[in-house]
This record gives structure tokens, sequence and C-alpha cells, in this order.
């Protein structure tokens, strides 16, 4: 079964750091590109980032100014979001996704991890 | 940044009717369009993808057409497990940007 299972969500202070994983199975982890995507509560989807399967090209949207940082590890199966600089406006429902094959489109989702920023 | 614009925001369908959502690109995007469907308290899930390829497991009422820049879902038939909000995105540029979403409920 392909699962997508996130962690390392909860509550920063503002100007804090968090760092949220995304592991996966049930599939070969390192021939697929992925995501991250947000929701603010009650809010819809925004896509923040993008990182190739090797890793070599990363994009993100323009709203994080530099203060997120994509990466993964394929030997560990595992997407990471780093994320600085934290503020009120990053306080959302963060989601990690596979871009299917041989589509651009996100065809699997993890569950969601809460990130919460409040003092 | 291509800006993605969906209408209406909120459509009342009655069961059985049928269910067409507009999403609108800024400019062309070759057809590299998906639709999402988010379901209250659930995880988006992908309905179809390059404008009018049906994801797997999507049920046949569900269909999508378009090129260019103008893009539409139809659902042939609404049934109660429908009511969702769906969200359209464009895969053929970064950002990878969504639509704001239509909300589709039961009259």
């Amino acid at each position: 079964e392909v699962q997508l299972v996130q962690s390392g969500g909860g509550l920063a202070q503002p100007g804090g750091s968090l760092r949220l994983s995304c592991v996966v199975s049930g599939f070969t982890f390192s021939s697929y590109e992925m995501d991250w995507v947000r929701q603010a509560p009650g809010k819809g989807l925004e896509w923040i980032a993008y990182i190739s399967h090797s890793g070599s090209t990363i994009y993100y949207a323009d709203s994080l100014r530099g203060r997120f940082t994509v990466s993964r590890d394929n030997a560990k199966n595992s997407l990471f979001l780093q994320m600085d600089s934290l503020g009120a406006e990053d306080t959302a429902l963060y989601y990690c996704a596979r871009v299917g094959l041989p589509m651009d489109a996100f065809d699997v989702w993890g569950e969601g991890t809460m990130v919460a920023v409040s003092s | 940044e291509i800006v993605m614009t969906q209408s209406p925001a909120t459509l009342s369908v009655s069961p059985g009717e049928r269910v067409t959502l507009s999403c609108r690109a800024s400019e062309s995007i070759r057809g590299k369009l998906a639709w999402y469907q988010q379901t209250p308290g659930q995880v988006p899930r992908l309905l179809i993808y390059d404008a009018s390829t049906t994801a797997t497991n999507v049920p046949a009422r569900f269909r999508g057409s378009g090129s260019g820049t103008e893009f539409t879902l139809t659902i042939s038939g609404l049934q109660s497990e429908d009511v969702a909000i769906y969200y359209c995105q464009q895969c053929y540029i970064w950002p990878r940007t969504f639509g704001q979403g239509t909300k589709v409920e039961i009259k």
C-alpha cells in the first residue's frame, strides 16, 4: 500500500522553527518528484514547494520569502520541510504530496500535519 | 505567476442533477490542469489530470474537459458523497497554482 506518513507539526513561537517529515512506503521513492502544499484554517490549497526525484531541482512559492527549505533522503524514503522565521501567516495544515507518473498532478497525499504559530 | 480563477464559489444542486464547475487560467496552460476533490475533514483527492484524464478509481460520473485557458469539471448526476470543495490546479509551470475552490452542496 502506498503511504505518506507525516510528522513534525505542532506549536511554534513567532520567529521560531519547525521541521516537517514525510516518510513514504509502498513505492520507489527515488523515482518520484514530491511537493508540499499547505491549507490555512478555512482556506484553500496553497502550493509551497517542489523537489525533483534526485533533489537537484527545487522550487518555492514566492510567499515563503526564502524561509523554508525542502530536502529529501532517498535512502531513508523521507521528505523534509525545514521552516524558519515562522509567522502567524504560516499557521496551516501542511501536506506532502507525490507527483504521479506519467502525470504532473498530485496522485497521493499525506494525511497532513498541523503547524500553529502563536505566542 | 499563473492565476487560476474558479466559478462559481458555491453551487447548490439537487441529487441526481448535473454539475458544471469552471476554471480559468490567466494564460494558456496547454491542457496541464488537474482537478481535486476535498470532502469535509479529508485529504484532497486527485480526480482528473491533463484536463480530461480520469485518475484511478474515480467514478465515471466525473469528467474533465477544456484546453488553453478554459476548463470544466462535470459531475453527471450528483450524489451525496460528492459534497465537497473542488480545486483546479495548473501543472504547467511553477508555482503550481491552485484555484480558490468551488464548494458543492446538496440542495
